[in-house]
């Protein structure tokens, strides 16, 4: 079966600091995966994702990259963080055509 | 673009009471449609995909419902428990992508 990991659960990090996050599948190939930040009380905001190694795309104009170094694996990074980068980060995956998301465990970031 | 509404964005009941939560979306041309549930600090957790060419699904006490040529979906809860304290989001894929609502808060009330 197929499974999704993140991490870290949780990170704290000063201002101006870089970020990595990771995130990876195992069980499948090929996935199209996902970057999503969902500031405090709101919805979902799609960041980056990605059809294929080194395929991404941007949603939204920010300090943040996203890199697809191998198959199942996503990473999402900024050389220095805002304030505002703040929020919980949640990776997910799916297959291309009809299938459904399912979502890894997110990672609280806080900026200080 | 798509655009996905969820009503209402908060609902309290007793425990024991069905309820239904709506999702419409704009646009008919989607792949499939789930249903998700978040927990306060967690992920997302799947409770339904439906198919664009289906018109239901259940799992337990859930049921949803999906009339794509309206663009209305319903995720009906039967027997309310406490423990369906959540909050709800719809995400339709037309695409790559998926569109989320901004999601039902529910509290089931002992």
């Amino acid at each position: 079966s197929q499974t999704i990991h993140q991490w870290p659960a949780t990170l704290v990090q000063p201002v101006g600091s870089p970020l990595s996050l990771e995130c990876t599948v195992e069980g499948t190939s090929n996935p199209n995966l996902y970057w999503y930040r969902q500031a405090a009380g709101r919805g979902l905001q799609l960041l980056f994702y990605s059809v294929g190694i080194g395929q991404i795309s941007s949603e939204v104009p920010q300090n943040l990259s996203a890199s697809r170094p191998q198959d199942r694996q996503f990473i999402l990074s900024s050389k220095k963080l805002l304030l505002s980068d703040s929020g919980f980060y949640l990776c997910a995956w799916t297959f291309d055509g009809d299938g459904g998301y399912t979502f890894g465990s997110g990672t609280r970031l806080t900026v200080v | 673009k798509q655009e996905v509404t969820q009503i209402p964005a908060a609902l309290s009941v007793p425990e024991g009471e069905n309820l239904v939560l709506n999702c419409s979306f704009t646009d008919s041309a989607i792949y499939n449609l789930q249903w998700f549930r978040q927990d306060p600090g967690k992920g997302l957790t799947s409770l339904l995909l439906i198919q664009s060419s289906q018109r239901e699904q259940t799992s337990g006490r859930l049921n949803a419902s999906l009339d794509k040529s309206s663009g209305r979906s319903t995720l009906y809860i039967a027997a309310s428990q406490p423990g369906d304290s959540a909050t709800y989001l719809c995400a339709v894929r037309p695409g790559n992508q998926f569109y989320f609502g901004t999601g039902t808060s529910l509290t089931v009330i002992p």
